[in-house]
């Protein structure tokens, strides 16, 4: 079975600052790993994924995840922060072998501080 | 614009009505997904259909079904309605069986029972 944990509910960064979102997975197989984007009204957007290959993955609009299977980890990070970043941010894991579906986390919500 | 098109994008309706919501995968997308979102109980996977058929079923109610036709866009269908069913749902398509390079969200149905 797989499930996701994102510590951290909410987040608040000052503009230009660096951003660090947490997500944790249980799998009892390798995984494959997703971070989406939700803007208001908006559906989920894509920021990168990771499927096994290399474990530190870059993504769209200047974020990045590194896969790190000893501490079941898969952090979001953005070096500089930017207002338009402020969303809710979404941690999620599927089985490769399967695929049906994703199982997501409950959601970090960024706020960027002017 | 994502590609995936649902529709309408809001629904009102009162208690005990049955409402469907319509999904129009990205062009070349064989499998479509459903998914609610809701305050209480985040995202949860309904059902998926690859290709006409149906793959997976995830925490969908009985009081709620959907199907995916020939022309491949899906309809979920939600029948004696409850406060609690009022949630954002998702659709979201992928171009193989499994979901495992990322899906394509849709910008969603916002469906309020009052």
């Amino acid at each position: 079975a797989q499930s996701v944990t994102q510590l951290g509910s909410h987040v608040s960064v000052s503009e230009g600052a660096l951003v660090l979102l947490r997500c944790n997975y249980s799998s009892s197989v390798p995984p494959y790993l997703f971070w989406y984007v939700q803007y208001p009204n908006q559906g989920l957007q894509l920021l990168l994924k990771y499927t096994s290959a290399a474990t530190l993955v870059k993504g769209i609009n200047g974020f990045e995840a590194e896969f790190k299977k000893s501490e079941t980890s898969f952090h979001l990070t953005k070096p500089s922060a930017h207002m338009s970043d402020a969303a809710e941010y979404f941690c999620a894991v599927s089985d490769p072998n399967t695929g049906n579906q994703f199982y997501f986390g409950t959601g970090t919500s960024l706020t960027v501080i002017p | 614009d994502s590609g995936v098109t649902q529709t309408p994008k809001h629904l009102i309706t009162a208690t005990g009505q049955r409402v469907t919501l319509r999904c129009s995968p990205r062009s070349g997308d064989l499998s479509v997904y459903w998914y609610q979102q809701s305050l209480d109980q985040g995202l949860q996977f309904l059902i998926h259909y690859y290709n006409g058929e149906e793959r997976a079923k995830g925490n969908i109610l009985e009081r709620f079904s959907a199907q995916q036709f020939p022309d491949l866009h899906s309809e979920l269908n939600l029948s004696s309605l409850e406060l609690g069913d009022s949630a954002l749902y998702f659709c979201a398509s992928s171009v193989a069986y499994r979901g495992s390079y990322g899906y394509t969200f849709g910008s969603g149905t916002r469906l309020t029972v009052v």
